[in-house]
């Protein structure tokens, strides 16, 4: 079975500083890597995935998230957040060549303070 | 525009009613999915079906019912046997074989007054 921790349940940060929003994973198998942002009261949109290839993903909204194999990790980073950016924040881990059924994190609430 | 409905996006009822959720997709799917979302628990799954007139339950089914008649449609009822109903439903699509990669709707609030 897979599984995915995110580390921080609350990540508070100033206006055009720097943030990472860290997910762990466990899994025996090759896995496919998801970020997905989640705004109030709206449903689930994809940030960025990790499919094969580059271990550096970018994605929308300029996040970008690095792929750790030895370290199972798969944290995601923007270099300066907007207050537009405050949202709940999830990761997921998906088996590659499996039922494709994903497991979720439990979010991560970035808040950006002018 | 493809992608998935939700409705109603919110709804109140008495407890002891069952009330039904709404889900529509036009992105040619096989997979869909119902999950709920409570503050600080993340996602949990109910109910999937990967093909129509099949559905398997997820972690939390019970006092949960869904179909699948069409390949469109996978409705979801929360019955008066749940026993805290209240919390933010949303519904997901995905490509069979694909990756994993979840589409997902705008999401049902219930609360059961």
């Amino acid at each position: 079975a897979q599984s995915v921790t995110q580390l921080d349940s609350q990540v508070p940060v100033f206006e055009e500083a720097p943030v990472e929003l860290r997910c762990n994973y466990s899994s025996s198998v090759s896995v496919y890597l998801f970020w997905y942002v989640q705004y109030p009261n709206q449903g689930l949109q994809l940030l960025l995935k990790y499919l094969s290839g580059s271990t550096l993903v970018k994605g929308i909204n300029g996040f970008e998230a690095e792929f750790n194999k030895s370290q199972t990790s798969f944290h995601l980073r923007k270099p300066s957040v907007h207050i537009s950016d405050t949202a709940e924040y999830f990761c997921a881990v998906s088996k590659s060549g499996g039922s494709y059924i994903p497991t979720f994190g439990r979010g991560t609430s970035l808040i950006v303070h002018p | 525009d493809g992608g998935i409905t939700q409705s109603p996006k919110y709804l109140f009822r008495k407890e002891g009613q069952n009330v039904t959720l709404s889900c529509e997709q036009n992105l040619n799917h096989d997979a869909m999915y119902w999950y709920r979302q409570d503050p600080g628990q993340g996602l949990r799954l109910i109910y999937y079906s990967q093909i129509v007139n099949d559905f398997q339950k997820g972690d939390i089914a019970e006092g949960y019912s869904v179909s699948r008649e069409k390949k469109e449609s996978f409705p979801l009822t929360v019955t008066s046997a749940q026993k805290n109903p209240t919390a933010f439903y949303l519904c997901a699509s995905a490509r069979t074989g694909g990756t994993g990669e979840l589409f997902f709707g705008e999401g049902s609030r219930l609360t059961v007054l």
